[in-house]
């Protein structure tokens, strides 16, 4: 069965600073897919990054980073710079091949960043 | 372009009554989500369907909760005999194809007094 486990429940920080989030995923299958989502406080969730299970290489998008490590089950979210505009809440999920249109959700972490 | 629709955005309803939720995916994603979100946690998978065929209805929560797509765009979720439990806000999403990144609707927040 697959699950999604994100630890941390709120982080707060002041602007400028670097945020790392947290996700460790659950899964039988050697083909999956992960997924970061973010949710600000108008509610609308917004896909920021999709990863395949055979593509460790990690990403860098402006001030986000992914860290990917499939021995520790983890797929690491980084803000560099931190933003007011950053806050929100982010949600890791995972899907399983072939069932791929099952999608599991983490609880999600809420960042606040202060001025 | 226009993105996922979802109507109407808030609804009450009285315990025992029927419901019907709408969501207008992305013109052309083959793969339609439905998904509930209680208050502070993450969306929690309900069913999903690729273009007309329900692929996947292990979510529902019971028997009172039912799912169609008729002609592979438009979606409904229909709750019977609401029950206070339902009160959530429930998403559709739309993706392109299995395993792909999700386009989410607003939601509708359900309350069931």
């Amino acid at each position: 069965a697959q699950k999604v486990t994100q630890a941390q429940t709120e982080i707060s920080v002041v602007e400028k600073e670097d945020v790392t989030l947290d996700c460790v995923y659950e899964t039988r299958d050697t083909t999956y897919y992960l997924f970061w989502y973010k949710q600000p406080p108008s509610g609308e969730l917004v896909f920021l990054i999709r990863r395949n299970s055979f593509d460790e290489q990690n990403e860098i998008s402006g001030r986000y980073s992914w860290n990917f490590q499939k021995s520790t089950s983890s797929f690491n979210f980084t803000i560099t710079a931190s933003q007011v505009v950053d806050s929100a809440v982010y949600f890791c999920a995972l899907s399983e091949a072939p069932n791929a249109g099952k999608s599991t959700f983490g609880d999600g972490t809420t960042l606040t960043v202060k001025p | 372009g226009a993105g996922v629709s979802q109507s109407p955005r808030y609804k009450v309803a009285k315990r025992g009554q029927d419901v019907a939720l709408r969501c207008d995916p992305i013109s052309g994603h083959v793969s339609l989500f439905w998904y509930q979100q209680a208050l502070g946690q993450g969306p929690e998978f309900l069913t999903y369907f690729q273009n007309e065929a329900q692929l996947d209805k292990s979510g529902l929560p019971s028997d009172r909760f039912f799912a169609e797509r008729p002609e592979g765009s438009v979606s409904t979720l229909k709750i019977q005999r609401t029950q206070q439990e339902d009160s959530a806000v429930y998403l559709c999403a739309s993706s392109v194809k299995d395993g792909y990144e999700q386009y989410f609707g607003p939601g509708t927040r359900l309350t069931v007094t």
